[in-house]
């Protein structure tokens, strides 16, 4: 199966401090995704990238930002955490192209809490 | 307005019996329904996945696809305690951009 790590799996930040969430993945995938989850919401997603250089805005990139150096990594960034952005961030790659019936992989996801 | 909406909200069946789970895209262009299961504390794992009219059947697991109404349903029969989960649908209609519902809470009761 398809393997999608991500790190920390827990973080605790500081209003108004600087989070980075990482993303690997090994499957050669083009297509990586960063959605959040809450309690009522389901998954929505944040940003997304075709391919290492690219990044796309998603439905809610606001507060947000994302980087894809290379096939294999995808990071989250959040320049200034704030409480609002406490969540469970999930990353997941894919050959989906809207042509095909490709799935997406999930990593486990990370718990950010901003205080 | 969301663009794929699942209903029940929550759902609630004895062990042993079916459960119906909802989805409509709002978008004429749909070609693609997945559907998800996600346990609780856990990531998401696709379940199944339909393009064409009709149905698709995998063990206890059949999905229904309509595509002039935009709807898909999942039913799943004998239903079990460990097929308690957040089922989510999601549709292709954006291309790469790959957009869930808010999902369905199915509690089996035994």
């Amino acid at each position: 199966e398809a393997a999608v790590t991500q790190s920390p799996r827990n973080k605790v930040a500081v209003t108004g401090g600087k989070v980075t969430l990482s993303c690997n993945q090994t499957n050669n995938h083009n297509n990586m995704y960063w959605y959040r989850q809450d309690t009522g919401h389901g998954l929505r997603l944040i940003h997304y990238s075709y391919g290492a250089g690219s990044t796309e805005k998603g439905d809610i990139p606001d507060g947000y930002k994302a980087s894809r150096p290379s096939q294999e990594n995808f990071s989250l960034i959040l320049e200034l955490a704030t409480p609002s952005q406490t969540s469970v961030y999930f990353c997941a790659s894919g050959d989906v192209t809207g042509a095909s019936n490709e799935r997406l992989f999930f990593g486990h996801g990370t718990k950010l809490s901003v205080l | 307005q969301q663009k794929v909406q699942q209903s029940p909200e929550s759902l609630i069946v004895p062990e042993g019996g079916m459960a119906s789970l909802n989805c409509t895209s709002s978008d004429r262009n749909v070609d693609y329904f997945w559907w998800y299961r996600q346990h609780s504390g856990k990531s998401p794992k696709m379940l199944m996945s339909i393009f064409s009219n009709g149905e698709k059947e995998e063990g206890r697991f059949t999905v229904h696809l309509n595509k002039a109404s935009l709807h898909t349903s999942l039913h799943i029969r004998d239903s079990q305690p460990s097929d308690s989960a957040l089922y989510l649908c999601a549709d292709d209609t954006n291309a790469y951009k790959v957009i869930f519902g808010k999902g369905t809470h199915l509690h089996v009761l035994p």
